[in-house]
């Protein structure tokens, strides 16, 4: 099973840079996503990392240490449309050979002017 | 836009009732995954099917099932339903049957609301 860990809330001032981590127990490791949810929306994905290191998508970069167990999503130049909720979660292998993602609660990001 | 459909979008209904909820997934996609999710739960994992096959089963309770038809349409049905039904159902779908490449995308979701 997994255990995923985000904080709760986050505040940021727009045109800054946020980083919101995401730690995870897990006994079997396939990759890790980061999802963005605005309030009462479906998840939209914004990356995937399987290896360690950085992945960057634009204003969006994501980075993984497997050793550490251990991700952030880092957002550039925030924008009142980046509040959200962000939710990091964590591929681990069903019966059948499906790698379901188990996801965390979610850190809800709120950006003021 | 996704390109997953899901009917309805609301649904309101009382304890004990039947309900059923629809998604569509994206052109050639093949697996359909359901979720639920509510305030104090998160998003979990209830079922998937990949090609009209179940393929991986998570926290669903007995009174949920769920089918994907030829068309792959999805179908999740709900019963004798109890007021800590009342979440967001989200359906997503992938192209394959969800290993290491497979990405999911989500639907708009059905919000369920038992009275």
């Amino acid at each position: 099973g997994q255990n995923i860990d985000q904080p709760t809330e986050m505040t940021a001032t727009e045109g800054a840079i946020v980083q919101i981590n995401c730690t995870y127990q897990t006994s079997g490791f396939n990759g890790l996503f980061w999802y963005q949810q605005h309030a009462g929306e479906a998840p939209t994905f914004l990356s995937y990392n399987v290896l360690d290191g950085l992945e960057e998508k634009g204003r969006f970069s994501s980075f993984l240490s497997r050793s550490k167990g251990y991700s952030y999503l880092l957002l550039k130049e925030l924008q009142m449309k980046d509040s959200a909720s962000y939710l990091c979660a964590v591929r681990d292998p069903q019966r059948g050979g499906s790698y379901i993602p188990t996801f965390g609660r979610g850190t809800s990001l709120i950006v003021h002017p | 836009d996704s390109g997953v459909t899901q009917t309805p979008k609301h649904l309101i209904t009382a304890t004990g009732q039947r309900v059923t909820l629809r998604c569509s997934p994206r052109s050639g996609d093949l697996s359909v995954y359901w979720y639920q999710q509510s305030l104090d739960q998160g998003l979990q994992f209830l079922i998937q099917y990949y090609n009209g096959e179940e393929r991986a089963k998570g926290n669903i309770l007995e009174r949920f099932s769920a089918q994907q038809f030829p068309d792959l349409h999805s179908e999740l049905n709900l019963s004798s339903l109890e007021l800590g039904d009342s979440a967001l159902y989200f359906c997503a779908s992938s192209v394959a049957s969800g290993g290491l490449t497979d990405t999911q995308y989500f639907g708009p979701g059905t919000r369920l609301t038992v009275l």
